[in-house]
């Protein structure tokens, strides 16, 4: 099925650091969601997004609709371990279906 | 807000038998309700939306008759994995939607590890 291009697939950072990743598609989104998997756990949804161009936070964390609606990033500021786990884009069409990002893992070194 | 529960969280079957895997929205009624499987390291596989009241709609390769979907109220959905075999072992995960005009936000059970053994 379809899936959106997320990089990067992996990252190791220390403590402290800011972190950044992002999706593209060819497709246009209404709806931009970001989530975080946790090991054996369902996603949890951090940031949902609605239109172009719209940034928002949520704690230490902020993304963006990009203004093309085909694509956005997530930022994490001044990480810390339990920011550990695996996020995923999704873009949501018309028919509510998510399309997903292949996730971006993040092991942070205390 | 917007909680959903799976149960159960880990069961193991032997070849050959069904299980059945509830998913319900704890705080919220949810007319559409989507299943997801997921292997190891991999993103999150749409197998079927559930519309309460009609029948599931099943992504293209997922077998009806195998992966029932009964979507009986506004707060469960269940799936039952029927004649089940080793390849059928996976991360089932199921998610409520919140209904509104503007609003698709999906909320995603735990997920329940099934092993066929």
């Amino acid at each position: 099925g379809q899936q959106l291009n997320q990089s990067p697939q992996s990252m190791f950072i220390q403590e402290g650091e800011d972190v950044s990743m992002n999706c593209t598609s060819s497709s246009i989104f209404n709806t931009w969601l970001w989530y975080k998997q946790d090991p054996g756990e369902g996603p949890v949804l951090l940031i949902a997004l609605y239109k172009a161009g719209e940034l928002t936070s949520n704690g230490r964390l902020t993304a963006q609709f990009g203004i093309t609606r085909k694509d956005s990033f997530l930022n994490i500021s001044a990480s810390i371990p339990s920011d550990v786990g695996i996020y995923f884009c999704a873009g949501q069409l018309d028919n509510r279906k998510l399309i997903w990002g292949l996730g971006t893992s993040l092991a942070v070194n205390p | 807000g917007a909680v959903v529960s799976q149960h159960p969280s880990r069961v193991i079957c032997k070849s050959g038998t069904s299980v059945k895997i509830e998913c319900r929205s704890l705080d919220f009624q949810a007319t559409t309700m989507f299943w997801y499987r997921q292997f190891p390291k991999q993103s999150l596989m749409l197998m079927a939306t559930s519309n309460e009241g009609s029948k599931a709609t099943y992504e293209q390769g997922v077998e009806k008759d195998k992966f029932l979907i009964n979507h009986a109220s506004l707060t469960l959905s269940t799936l039952t994995v029927t004649s089940a075999h080793p390849e059928d072992s996976s991360f089932y995960i199921c998610s409520a939607q919140i209904p509104g005009i503007l609003i698709y936000e999906q909320y995603f059970g735990p997920g329940t590890r099934l092993t066929v053994t």
